[in-house]
């Protein structure tokens, strides 16, 4: 089935570093993309969309300057958290829909998260 | 907007235990409906999902669902549980293929062998 995974798993930084996050499909091309942050005991929060070609659509609330998207292939999605502070702590998840062997799929595909850990 | 109400935070069954957790969404339009679940230390897997036809959806695992359009909801049950269903279960809406997903706030289900 199709697979998206995330890169790195936990990452560990200094407040006011910057830090990058990949997702990537593996076996599918992934024309929109969807990054979440999912704090303790609680939902996945949608934070933005990320289109394949184009600039990334975000949530109400969601600073755009801090949270960087880029999603310049179909398999491949970054987030940058820029000057990084403690409450950006989080788990971060991507997800994917996309095209596979052609036909479109109906279904979102979830990586396994990163783990964020600002000091 | 589109919303989901989970109203089961936490939910304690024996095996064999039937299961059933509610869901609810808030949405005026079309909507496609997904239970997901999250084992410990593992990433969202699709349990089922329903998009249109019949009502009844049946899923992995032994799992189904009920479209109830009148009611809003899409309730998860599984006739005996086992302790490997011991995990977090999200209730979730989209407005369409592609389109972002809403999710609720998980059901943290301990089946207690």
């Amino acid at each position: 089935g199709a697979v998206v995974s995330q890169h790195p798993s936990r990452v560990i930084c200094k407040s006011g570093t910057s830090v990058k996050i990949e997702c990537r499909s593996l076996d599918f091309q992934a024309t929109t993309m969807f990054w979440y942050r999912q704090f303790p005991k609680q939902s996945l929060m949608l934070m933005a969309t990320s289109n394949e070609g184009s600039k990334a659509t975000y949530e109400q609330g969601v600073e755009k300057d801090k949270f960087l998207i880029n999603h310049a292939s179909l398999t491949l999605s970054t987030l940058t958290v820029t000057s990084a502070h403690p409450e950006d702590s989080s788990f971060y998840i991507c997800s994917a829909w996309g095209n596979s062997g052609g036909r479109s799929t109906d279904t979102q595909y979830f990586g396994p998260g990163t783990r964020l850990t600002v000091l | 907007a589109q919303s989901v109400s989970q109203h089961n935070h936490h939910v304690i069954l024996s095996e064999a235990a039937s299961l059933e957790l509610g869901c609810n969404y808030s949405y005026g339009g079309t909507v496609n409906l997904f239970w997901y679940v999250q084992y410990p230390g593992q990433h969202l897997q699709l349990l089922l999902k329903y998009f249109s036809g019949d009502p009844l959806v049946k899923g992995i695992k032994g799992f189904e669902a009920e479209f109830i359009k009148s009611k809003f909801s899409f309730n998860l049950r599984k006739p005996s549980v086992q302790w490997s269903d011991t995990a977090e279960y999200f209730c979730a809406v989209s407005s369409g293929g592609y389109q972002k997903v809403t999710f609720g706030t998980g059901t943290k289900l301990q089946v207690i062998p």
